[in-house]
């Protein structure tokens, strides 16, 4: 079983900056990588599919990257909706594993 | 665009089991993969198990094996997940989440069921 970390565990940025949330898988897996957005009391979004591309929806501010077992969500200009909790996913065709999770917060 | 609704919160004795429902309107259900999640209180997202209709494929977390069943009824678009041995440690939020296949990411949620281990 893959195992996902993500540093830092909280990232305090000020609004207008950029943010940057890693996530490192434990072994190479390609490209089949997600993240999401946790708001308190809702149900993840996702955000960014296939390490690099944005859902329906996603502000362009959003961006993936990466290759083999590290992969980065950036967030260009912070707004404040953006300040929550978010989750790396690898998945494949026999199985799926999530990272502990970034709480981005505001500086 | 698909919704998922499932099934209201519940509140078990350790050592009984629950079961949660998922139904989907919207698209085909067996055409798509329904996977569960769950979230402790604070914590993050642990993959559970998966289904994927259409093909009858399923697949279990290693930490879950022998203690989940997801299923699903295509009749009435619905996917159910069982957690039996329940422990206090499986209070949680549960998720069920569409997937387009079994390697692609999780696209659309449920709300989220809450079950209390008291």
């Amino acid at each position: 079983e893959i195992v996902m970390t993500q540093s830092p565990a909280t990232l305090s940025v000020s609004p207008g900056e950029r943010a940057t949330l890693s996530c490192r898988a434990s072994q190479n897996f390609g490209s089949n990588l997600a993240w999401y957005q946790q708001k308190p009391g809702q149900a993840p979004r996702l955000l960014i599919y296939g390490t690099s591309t944005r859902a329906t929806g996603i502000p362009a501010r959003f961006s993936g990257s990466g290759s083999g077992t590290e992969f980065t969500l950036t967030i260009s200009s912070l707004q404040s909706e953006d300040f929550a909790v978010y989750f790396c996913h690898h998945y494949n065709n026999w199985g799926e594993t999530f990272g502990q999770g970034t709480k981005l917060e505001i500086k | 665009q698909v919704q998922l609704v499932q099934s209201g919160a519940e509140v078990k004795k350790p050592g009984s089991s629950v079961k949660v429902s998922c139904k989907a309107s919207g698209g085909t259900f067996s055409n798509y993969a329904i996977t569960w999640v769950r979230q402790a209180p604070g914590q993050g997202l642990e993959w559970m198990g998966r289904i994927f209709p259409l093909l009858g494929i399923v697949h279990y977390s290693q930490t879950f094996q022998g203690r989940v069943t997801v299923t699903a009824d295509k009749s009435t678009a619905t996917a159910y997940m069982e957690l039996n041995s329940l422990r206090s440690e499986d209070t949680a939020v549960y998720y069920c989440a569409r997937k387009l296949t079994l390697a692609d990411a999780a696209d659309s949620w449920g709300q989220g069921t809450l079950v209390t281990v008291s």
